[in-house]
């Protein structure tokens, strides 16, 4: 069965101290994996897409790497601005269909 | 602007009702998708559609319902079989094989 667990499930960090999210997938053939933030309230805000072991994208702060089984989402010098919810997603085949599964999340929240 | 619309923002409904959410895009994008968001939850899919005329059931489907009449517009029904209807839905698009763009979402209560 197609499943994404992320882990942990929440993190406090310290502005500063730099941590990692996990997400980890269980899919039969992985065609992208996909970085999302969402603040509350909010629809999710797109930060990258992964398509094979090896890849790593960049974005200020942020950087993630994905391997045959997992994928980290690292967080280097965290700002308050930083805390929100990252979810993982990954695109599974079914039946000739494509569908968007995606993980629970993990709540990052960053104190001064 | 090229984006995906969702409305209304805030919707309420009353016990035995039957609601729709309504998704739009234009983004000519052929996917696309309907999820549910609890509190402190991920994203749970309720159905999806890859082209017009066709969709079908994600994980929670049950009292849902949907129809892909048009590529721009996929709305979603909440009717009064889904027993427990409060929560966040985010409607999204995307092309084949790449990340998805998703609405603002809309904020569905049970008075």
């Amino acid at each position: 069965e197609d499943q994404v667990t992320q882990s942990p499930e929440a993190l406090r960090l310290q502005e500063g101290e730099s941590s990692s999210l996990n997400c980890s997938y269980t899919v039969s053939g992985l065609r992208g994996l996909f970085w999302y933030r969402q603040d509350p309230g909010k629809g999710p805000e797109f930060l990258f897409t992964l398509y094979s072991a090896g890849e790593e994208k960049e974005k200020e702060r942020l950087k993630a790497t994905l391997t045959k089984k997992e994928s980290f989402l690292h967080i280097t010098a965290p700002k308050p601005e930083d805390s929100a919810t990252y979810l993982c997603a990954v695109q599974a085949t079914s039946g000739g269909y494509n569908k968007l599964i995606f993980g629970a999340g993990t709540r990052l929240a960053v104190h001064p | 602007d090229g984006g995906i619309t969702q409305s209304p923002k805030y919707l309420f409904r009353k016990e035995g009702q039957n609601v729709t959410l309504s998704c739009e895009q234009n983004l000519n994008h052929d996917a696309m998708y309907w999820y549910r968001q609890d509190p402190g939850q991920g994203l749970r899919l309720i159905y999806y559609s890859q082209i017009v005329n066709d969709f079908q059931k994600g994980d929670i489907a049950e009292g849902y319902s949907v129809s892909r009449e048009k590529k721009e517009s996929f709305p979603l029904t909440v009717t009064s079989a889904q027993k427990n209807p409060t929560a966040f839905y985010l409607c999204a698009s995307r092309p084949e094989g790449q990340r998805a763009f998703f609405g603002q979402g809309t904020r569905l209560t049970v008075v």
